[in-house]
């Protein structure tokens, strides 16, 4: 069966940067785009960007470009997300999602950043 | 960017009562998906494609719609039904979601 686990926690430093993952199993990673969404506490869901695995290409939400930077390691079926200049706007849980069905099918159990000094 | 409207933010519902949510697009849209979130958990895909019932879904759930007006019924409501309800438009960039229907247990 699909399944996307995403990293733990992060607690970061504001003005610093985290990476996160998602590591994909139970089908073929390059035959799917992945999509991240984020969820500030409370509030509702914001599309980030999305990813074609096979070839690295990338899609933004223009709130986020300069935000996010989203990569793939096929090796690993795991897909990344870097998120720099870390602010307390940025405190959320990160969801990665796994395209089909013409929706967001499959979804990580999410990572949770908070970002405090 | 199409900004989805989701009505009512929050509502109250009798065991076996129908409930229908609704979620308005500001511009025309090809179809509509539907996520049901729980406390504490990730979204699950509930409708898709405006009309199709995900896998697992219980069948007293529905959805239809075009253009801009899309709805999320639920014939008879349960206790399990309980959590809050978003739409996701995928038709145009940037992808956006609706603020979200909580649905409770009157």
């Amino acid at each position: 069966q699909v399944k996307l686990l995403q990293s733990g926690a992060a607690l970061v430093k504001p003005g610093a940067s985290v990476k996160m993952s998602c590591q994909a199993s139970g089908y073929t990673f390059t035959d799917f785009l992945l999509n991240w969404v984020k969820q500030s506490h409370g509030k509702s869901l914001e599309w980030i960007g999305e990813i074609y695995p096979n070839s690295g290409a990338t899609n933004f939400n223009e709130k986020f470009k300069g935000k996010a930077t989203l990569t793939v390691d096929r090796s690993t079926s795991t897909a990344y997300m870097d998120l720099s200049r870390l602010t307390s706007d940025d405190s959320a849980i990160y969801y990665c999602t796994r395209s089909g069905y013409s929706a967001f099918a499959f979804w990580g159990q999410g990572t949770l950043v908070t970002v405090s000094s | 960017e199409i900004v989805l409207t989701q009505s009512p933010t929050t509502m109250a519902a009798s065991p076996g009562e129908k409930v229908t949510l609704n979620c308005l697009a500001s511009s025309s849209v090809r179809y509509m998906n539907w996520y049901q979130q729980k406390s504490g958990a990730s979204p699950k895909l509930w409708i898709y494609d405006t009309s199709n019932v995900a896998s697992g879904v219980p069948n007293r759930f529905s959805g239809s719609g075009s253009g801009t007006s899309y709805s999320l019924t639920v014939s008879s409501m349960e206790a399990e039904d309980v959590a809050t309800y978003y739409c996701l438009q995928l038709s145009s960039y940037p992808f956006t979601f609706g603020a979200g229907t909580k649905l409770e247990l009157k």
